[in-house]
């Protein structure tokens, strides 16, 4: 089973540089997630969505923009990279019951210069 | 103030120690409680729920203090291969503008040593 699979695995961007995030899951799950991890700073949610077609704000949502339009594709977008944005990114997706637990992607490193 | 607090460490302890992460939350309506497991540049994985009653899986048993708002994570025996980062996490009420949030602590760093 391919669970939650992100790409690319790693990108290295120059600062103002645009990309996508790719996350697909094959659970059928609801929900899903865009997180960013730093050192001591544990994960932060980015945007996240419950459902195909919709999609809210999380804590740091500021120069990212995310698309839902189909429920196994959840994508995350840097319109301009800035050096701020290197981080380790995860993505995860969870069905709406409340005692199922979430599955994470394997990561995506991103260094912005 | 943060959804989760935790105690972020690192906790260093020999094999076979006794070893307790606790983590608190701030919303006294919260649902569900988790603890996952994160290696070193990996994902984090899901180590166990936690209910009400408390449960045991093992060498790990997981409590929940709904009158204190907290939740707790006893290792018991620790193995090296149980070193990593402990994240706690908690989901919000499903209404609203919190419909579908999970929200993390930072998580507790681990080391066992022989």
């Amino acid at each position: 089973n391919a669970g939650v699979t992100q790409t690319p695995k790693f990108r290295v961007l120059k600062t103002g540089q645009s990309m996508t995030l790719l996350c697909a899951q094959d659970m059928n799950h609801e929900y899903m997630y865009w997180y960013r991890q730093d050192p001591g700073m544990g994960l932060r949610l980015i945007h996240y969505s419950v459902g195909e077609g919709t999609t809210a704000k999380g804590e740091v949502p500021d120069g990212y923009n995310v698309s839902r339009l189909k429920k196994q594709n959840f994508l995350l977008g840097l319109e301009s990279a800035a050096p701020s944005q290197t981080s380790v990114y995860f993505c995860a997706s969870k069905t709406p019951l409340l005692n199922t637990e979430a599955f994470f992607g394997q990561g995506t490193r991103l260094t912005v210069v | 103030r943060k959804e989760v607090e935790q105690d972020p460490g690192p906790f260093n302890v020999p094999e076979g120690a006794t070893v307790a992460f606790n983590c608190t939350y701030s919303n006294s309506a919260s649902q569900s409680f988790f603890w996952y497991r994160q290696d070193c540049r990996k994902e984090p994985k899901l180590l166990m729920s936690v209910y009400s009653s408390g449960n045991e899986d093992g060498r790990f048993t997981a409590q929940l203090n709904r009158a204190s708002q907290y939740i707790s994570l006893l290792i018991r025996d620790s193995k090296l291969s149980d070193s990593a980062t402990y994240l706690c996490v908690v989901i919000s009420p499903s209404r609203g503008s919190t419909l579908g949030r999970l929200y993390f602590g930072r998580g507790t760093q681990l080391t066992v040593w022989p």
